[in-house]
């Protein structure tokens, strides 16, 4: 069974920080998700990665895939308050069911 | 506009009844999935089809009914067996082979 945990759940930045959230999983997959929620509302599609190496940036945001060590990691760029929101990272099932498993998400907050 | 919609936004349900969730979508996307999320939790997989007709159950498919009479549609049947539906309810929807997955805004669901 593919399990997806991030760390850390909770996180409380200062604007203008750099910090690193992180996304393991225990099965081999290539293909890796992240997405953002804001408080009661949906999910919203950030990043996909493909393939070992792969590494994505929006913005204050940049996302990256190591499948070897089953590691992806969203970072963040000097951050401000517009990035609060809740992270998730899915990560897909490679049994060709076109399943994604999600992780537990970390809640982020930016204090002025 | 493409996109997804699920109906209604709010919905109250007494002990013991049973109600149905809408999700439709005009992406022309052949994947659709049902998911549950609880307060401060992570999405947890209903239901998904991949093609009109047919679907298989996700993680939590208990207490739960779909169909999938159109590639449009695909709602979702919250039956009275389900002993704690009080949640948050997301669809979405992808193409197949590829995996990203695309969120309507949810419905929240409360049992009174």
């Amino acid at each position: 069974e593919l399990k997806v945990e991030q760390n850390p759940l909770f996180l409380s930045m200062q604007e203008g920080k750099n910090y690193t959230i992180y996304c393991n999983y225990s099965t081999t997959s290539d293909r890796l998700y992240w997405y953002r929620q804001d408080p009661g509302k949906s999910l919203e599609s950030l990043f996909v990665l493909l393939s070992n190496g792969a590494v994505k940036q929006e913005g204050r945001l940049m996302a990256s895939l190591d499948t070897k060590a089953r590691l992806s990691t969203l970072h963040i760029t000097a951050a401000v308050h517009d990035l609060s929101a809740t992270y998730f990272c899915a990560v897909e099932t490679n049994f060709g069911n076109e399943k994604l498993t999600f992780g537990t998400g970390t809640r982020l907050t930016i204090i002025p | 506009d493409g996109g997804i919609t699920q109906s209604p936004k709010y919905l109250f349900r007494k002990e013991g009844q049973n109600v149905t969730l809408s999700c439709e979508q005009n992406l022309n996307h052949d994947a659709m999935y049902w998911y549950r999320q609880d307060p401060g939790q992570g999405l947890r997989l209903i239901y998904y089809s991949q093609i009109v007709n047919d679907f298989q159950k996700g993680d939590i498919a208990e207490g739960y009914s779909v169909s999938r009479e159109k590639k449009e549609s695909f709602p979702l049947t919250v039956t009275s067996a389900q002993k704690n539906p009080t949640a948050f309810y997301l669809c979405a929807s992808g193409v197949l082979g590829d995996n990203e997955q695309f969120f309507g805004p949810g419905t929240r669901l409360t049992v009174l």
